[in-house]
């Protein structure tokens, strides 16, 4: 199956830093990569998405890169905010596969004022 | 506005109970699925389902059974509660239409402790 590796496990940045999350993956047939946010005591909530047949895709203060040729993708935030802090799962699928998706460990993201 | 509800928030059981941990999607999902989620371990997926009456094994189903009964309702059932499936349990759904390419909606938990 997907074998979904996600780098650093922890992050501290100061308030206004940008941060990068980066993910690797190993099956080149997976297309859909999406990352959640899980805030402390909260469930985890989907924040951004990508398919493979796009390189980048931006929301406001968030992006996310895919690199297929490498199998990585990245999750990049500017401006951070101590909102921002949580942790952040990126996960990885194929279509064709009946919904399942396999997903990297989490990275602790503290934003500090 | 919430869309996948998990029955109980925190639930303590003893060591050799049967437990049931109940999920409800309002979305009219084909999928669904539960994982727990451990300190350092991420998220686990023990089993999920694409339709009624249907089951898959995840990476982590020894101990656990599922059941399936209507499409809004998936149920997660601990045979006999040991004090290692101590826990947070994730239930999450999703659609099967655009070719699955769309992400899940989770719940909100259910802390399990088992003592």
């Amino acid at each position: 199956g997907e074998n979904v590796e996600q780098h650093p496990s922890t992050l501290s940045v100061q308030e206004g830093d940008s941060a990068v999350i980066k993910c690797t993956y190993s099956d080149s047939a997976s297309n859909y990569f999406p990352w959640y946010k899980q805030e402390l005591g909260k469930r985890p909530q989907l924040i951004i998405d990508i398919r493979s047949n796009v390189g980048e895709k931006k929301d406001q203060r968030i992006a996310v890169t895919l690199n297929k040729t490498a199998k990585h993708f990245s999750l990049h935030i500017t401006e951070t905010q101590p909102e921002d802090s949580a942790v952040y799962f990126c996960a990885a699928k194929r279509g064709s596969t009946l919904g399942r998706l396999y997903f990297g460990r989490g990275t602790q993201l503290t934003v500090w004022p | 506005d919430v869309k996948v509800t998990q029955s109980s928030r925190y639930l303590v059981k003893r060591t050799g109970e049967k437990v049931f941990l109940e999920c409800v999607q309002d979305m009219d999902h084909e999928n669904m699925f539960w994982y727990r989620q451990d300190p350092g371990l991420g998220l686990r997926l023990i089993y999920f389902s694409y339709d009624v009456k249907m089951k898959e094994k995840g990476d982590i189903p020894e101990g656990y059974s599922v059941s399936r009964e209507k499409k809004e309702r998936f149920s997660l059932i601990l045979e006999s509660a040991s004090t290692n499936q101590t826990s947070m349990y994730l239930c999450a759904s999703s659609s099967a239409t655009r070719g699955n390419l769309d992400g899940y909606t989770f719940g909100s938990g259910t802390r399990l402790t088992v003592v």
